[in-house]
């Protein structure tokens, strides 16, 4: 059974950094391209970025460019996504998921964790 | 970038046809993705690749798509279908993801 369980959300001030992770089970975690996903409150899903296989490739969209970074551990089947320059509009749900549109065996997520950005 | 757009509420009662309608420029290239979110849940996916049901999904959910303009169709529509829908697809690099700004399904 394909599990990925995030953790390392909390509470952080403006201007701040936080590391969440992602642990992937149940699935041959180096074979597939990553995503991480966001939802802030009363709000939709919105793309935040993905890193390839190798990780070789990566992607953001433009809002956390030059403040987030993406990158993974094929060994230990991790997903990580490094949060700096943290600002208030980055309150969100950050859920971890193996995107459907680079496998049609794709569509996992997990629960998701929460990170909030107040001082 | 990249934008899908989504009408922000469709309604039915129970037994009714919902139709969900996402248009987006990069639709006729690449494929339609669609997935429910119910309160507090995390997302499932409904439809991949335009028109395919993943295991388990009921077969009142189909999806198609054509010109601009992909459609999730629910037919016979149960109290236990109300959430958020979401479309889903790539700009036309393939690597960028974009989601739809969700449609909140009522059915009552």
């Amino acid at each position: 059974e394909v599990q990925l369980v995030e953790s390392g959300g909390g509470l952080v001030q403006p201007g701040g950094s936080l590391r969440v992770s992602c642990a992937a089970s149940g699935f041959s975690f180096r074979s597939y391209w990553m995503s991480w996903v966001r939802q802030a409150p009363g709000k939709g899903l919105e793309w935040v970025a993905n890193i390839k296989q190798d990780g070789s490739e990566k992607y953001y969209v433009d809002s956390v460019k030059g403040r987030f970074t993406i990158s993974r551990d094929n060994a230990k089947k991790s997903l990580f996504l490094q949060m700096n320059s943290l600002r208030a509009e980055d309150t969100a749900v950050y859920y971890c998921a193996r995107p459907s549109a680079f496998d049609r065996e794709g569509g996992y997520w997990g629960r998701g964790t929460l990170v909030t950005v107040s001082s | 970038s990249y934008e899908l757009t989504q009408p922000p509420s469709v309604s039915v009662s129970p037994g009714q046809t919902a139709r969900i309608t996402c248009s987006g420029d990069e639709l006729p290239k690449k494929y339609a993705y669609w997935y429910q979110q119910k309160s507090g849940q995390a997302p499932v996916l409904v439809i991949f690749e335009d028109r395919h049901r993943p295991s388990g999904i009921p077969e009142r959910f189909s999806g198609s798509n054509s010109g601009t303009m992909a459609t999730l169709t629910i037919s016979g529509a149960h109290v236990e279908d109300e959430a958020d829908y979401y479309c889903y697809s790539t700009d036309s690099s393939g690597n960028l993801e974009v989601f739809g700004g969700g449609t909140k399904l009522t059915v009552l």
